[in-house]
């Protein structure tokens, strides 16, 4: 089981360049999240799927768009890349059932956005 | 709207001593507080799950109580080890289901041989 992967690991980008950053998880799980983390800030929410085929938008949206084509994979896409989007992106993933269990984080994407 | 509030200032601790953090929230009631412990360069590791109508939960040197009338979560973690070093966050889940979480900046904890 890899459990949550991420794909690409570091990436620098030009403003107004854009990218997809891919989340795969093999765990057969219904939900997945992406959350950006910035210095001195929690982890917010940008954009959440609660099956295959389904999007909503979570606190940070703006920017960012997002598809689950596939259940086990979940992309997050940045059309045209912004400075204030330089941050380190986290893919989350957790079963259905109730918020009673956890979510499994992947190991990051460090983003710059020159 | 709601707001998490971890000390964002570092812990540092001698070996074998119990380490604190606190965890304080307002303008919300949440159904249940997680804490999740992250180590540099690495995505967040969930640790425990409280819901608001258990007061004390633990597990092995983790123990973890929720106050919903103060509005605050403390995080113990006894005899520290220097492998506990890390950054641990706080998380509540936010209203609208689906285990939405809002998560606090997190308190570095540096324990100390």
């Amino acid at each position: 089981n890899a459990g949550v992967t991420q794909t690409p690991k570091f990436r620098v980008l030009k403003t107004g360049q854009s990218m997809t950053l891919l989340c795969a998880q093999d765990m057969n799980h219904e939900y997945m999240y992406w959350y950006r983390q910035d210095p001195g800030m929690g982890l917010r929410l940008i954009h959440y799927s609660v099956g295959e085929g389904t999007t909503a938008k979570g606190e940070v949206p703006d920017g960012y768009n997002v598809s689950r084509l596939k259940k086990q994979n979940f992309l997050l896409g940045l059309e045209s890349a912004a400075p204030s989007q330089t941050s380190v992106y986290f893919c989350a993933s957790m079963r259905a059932g109730g918020g009673t269990d956890t979510q499994y984080f992947g190991p990051g994407t460090r983003l710059t956005v020159l | 709207s709601q707001k998490i509030e971890q000390n964002s200032e570092a812990l540092n601790i001698q070996e074998g001593k119990t380490a604190t953090l606190t965890c304080n929230y307002t303008n919300y009631s949440p159904a249940y507080l997680q804490w999740y412990r992250q180590d540099p360069g690495r995505g967040p590791v969930f640790l425990l799950l409280i819901r608001e109508n258990e007061k004390e939960k633990r597990k092995e040197r983790l123990k973890v109580t929720f106050d919903t009338t103060l509005k605050q979560s403390l995080f113990h973690i006894t005899a520290s080890q220097p492998a506990d070093s890390a950054t641990y966050l706080c998380a509540l889940e936010v209203s609208g289901g689906y285990n939405k979480l809002i998560f606090g900046a997190g308190t570095r904890l540096a324990v100390h041989p």
